[in-house]
């Protein structure tokens, strides 16, 4: 159960697009599209953007995407804004009947 | 309105117990999978366990199976985590969460420390 690969950190200026990978495998990206992601900011709980690979849950921004290409599902965010920068982390459920998040994604809107 | 609200954290000895309640309000309790999620000190949220619905399938990470038991009371709108055996790397905010996908909702958290 390790867990899924994200990278530390990705930055952009207002307004620009950026894109946050989640790299699993077959046992877990790759097997189901019951892929989420959360949103986090400092002492909060997380908040999620994204559901079952590419679906926006109600009230969050149309300014959030996400899809999934073999076993790595990917977060866009259009037209970035200060209220974007967070953490963010995906989760995948598992073969397993378990459920594993991402390492996590610091954005830094410049 | 959605409610989960934790609680039963605390300062613990290692090889101690604890045990952790959630509370849940404004939604039909029994309908959904009460997950339990935790987040080490500037860590990323790491997935604990889960429970259906009628209580009747658990799951559980790796790290956890063995020491720690998951449960609900429907009839009291309550999930509980009993953990056992801790260690410092359990250490963390407990968050209790309904559903991981569409339905998803979070508590705010109860912090675990385990330290002598």
């Amino acid at each position: 159960q390790s867990a899924l690969t994200q990278p530390a950190s990705v930055s952009g200026s207002p307004g620009q697009s950026i894109t946050i990978s989640c790299i699993g495998s077959s046992s877990d990206i790759g097997g189901y599209d019951f892929v989420s992601w959360f949103q986090q900011h400092p002492g909060k709980a997380p908040k999620l953007v994204i559901y079952d690979v590419d679906n926006r849950p109600s009230g969050v921004s149309n300014r959030f995407s996400g899809s999934k290409s073999g076993n790595t599902a990917s977060l866009t965010i259009s037209g970035l804004q200060a209220e974007d920068e967070a953490d963010y982390y995906c989760n995948s459920f598992t073969t397993s009947n378990t459920h594993v998040f991402g390492s996590g994604t610091k954005v830094t809107v410049l | 309105e959605v409610q989960l609200v934790e609680s039963g954290g605390g300062l613990v000895q290692p090889g101690g117990s604890l045990r952790l309640s959630c509370a849940a309000s404004g939604f039909t309790f029994s309908n959904y999978w009460i997950h339990w999620v935790r987040q080490a000190p500037g860590k990323g949220p790491m997935w604990v366990s889960r429970i259906d619905g009628e209580g009747r399938t658990t799951d559980y990470a790796d790290s956890v199976k063995g020491r720690f038991t998951v449960s609900r009371d429907n009839a009291k709108n309550t999930v509980h985590l009993q953990m056992n055996s801790l260690t410092a790397e359990d250490t963390a905010v407990y968050y209790c969460a309904r559903d991981l996908r569409v339905a998803n909702h979070w508590g705010l958290g109860t912090l675990v420390t385990v330290s002598s």
